[in-house]
């Protein structure tokens, strides 16, 4: 089945140190997005990328660095310059063309201790 | 000003109500237009697409209106199942970035 995933589930991380949140699709989409949410709250924009090798920085792009070395993958790396990392962080997918809609992963829930 | 726009609610009905959501947009260049369901901790999910003939998917309605830049999710004989936050999208004019509505919860009560 096609899809997109995520992994792990759930990250604990203590404070210092960088984490990599995984992100796979096989949905042959070209574009892929990270976004965080905060309780009560909608999604911001961490980075996106179009294209292998490119990638854009979103709304809140500052303490998170990504790479886009295959088509099929986009990890998101939270460094210890992340003041607040817990969140829920949210990996999607879409083609860039016509207006078609994105796709979810499941998500990785990142807690600080 | 917030890309996307939306009343956060709740919105407390009993089953069998018709609910109404609106959200706004500030891009008038946008081209795509979304209303997902999220569940609690869980990911967004497609609930429609929203054309600018309007569409409708059994209890669910939506609309768009560009003059006013906004799009609408109506809910006709609401259902338990229908408790969820919903969230407004609007595509980029170039397709590459999708913009949020911080949601609106719903929750439907017996």
């Amino acid at each position: 089945d096609g899809g997109i995933t995520q992994s792990p589930k759930y990250l604990f991380r203590k404070e210092g140190q960088n984490v990599t949140l995984s992100c796979e699709q096989n949905l042959n989409h070209d574009a892929m997005y990270w976004y965080r949410q905060d309780p009560g709250q909608g999604l911001r924009l961490i980075y996106y990328s179009q294209i292998v090798n490119d990638f854009q920085k979103g709304d809140i792009a500052e303490g998170y660095s990504v790479s886009r070395e295959k088509k099929e993958s986009f990890p998101l790396t939270v460094t210890s310059a992340q003041k607040n990392p817990t969140a829920f962080y949210l990996c999607a997918s879409s083609l860039t063309r016509d207006a078609t809609e994105a796709f979810f992963g499941q998500g990785t829930r990142l807690t600080v201790v | 000003r917030k890309e996307v726009e939306q009343d956060p609610g709740p919105f407390n009905v009993p089953e069998g109500a018709t609910v109404a959501f609106n959200c706004t947009y500030s891009n008038s260049a946008s081209q795509s237009f979304f209303w997902y369901r999220q569940d609690c901790r869980k990911e967004p999910k497609l609930l429609m697409s929203v054309y600018s003939s309007g569409n409708e998917d059994g209890r669910f309605t939506a609309q768009l209106n560009r003059a006013s830049q906004y799009i609408s999710l109506l809910i006709r004989d609401s259902k338990l199942s229908d408790s969820a936050t919903y969230l407004c999208v609007v595509g980029a004019d170039n397709f590459n970035k999708f913009y949020f509505g911080s949601g609106t919860k719903l929750n439907v009560k017996p």
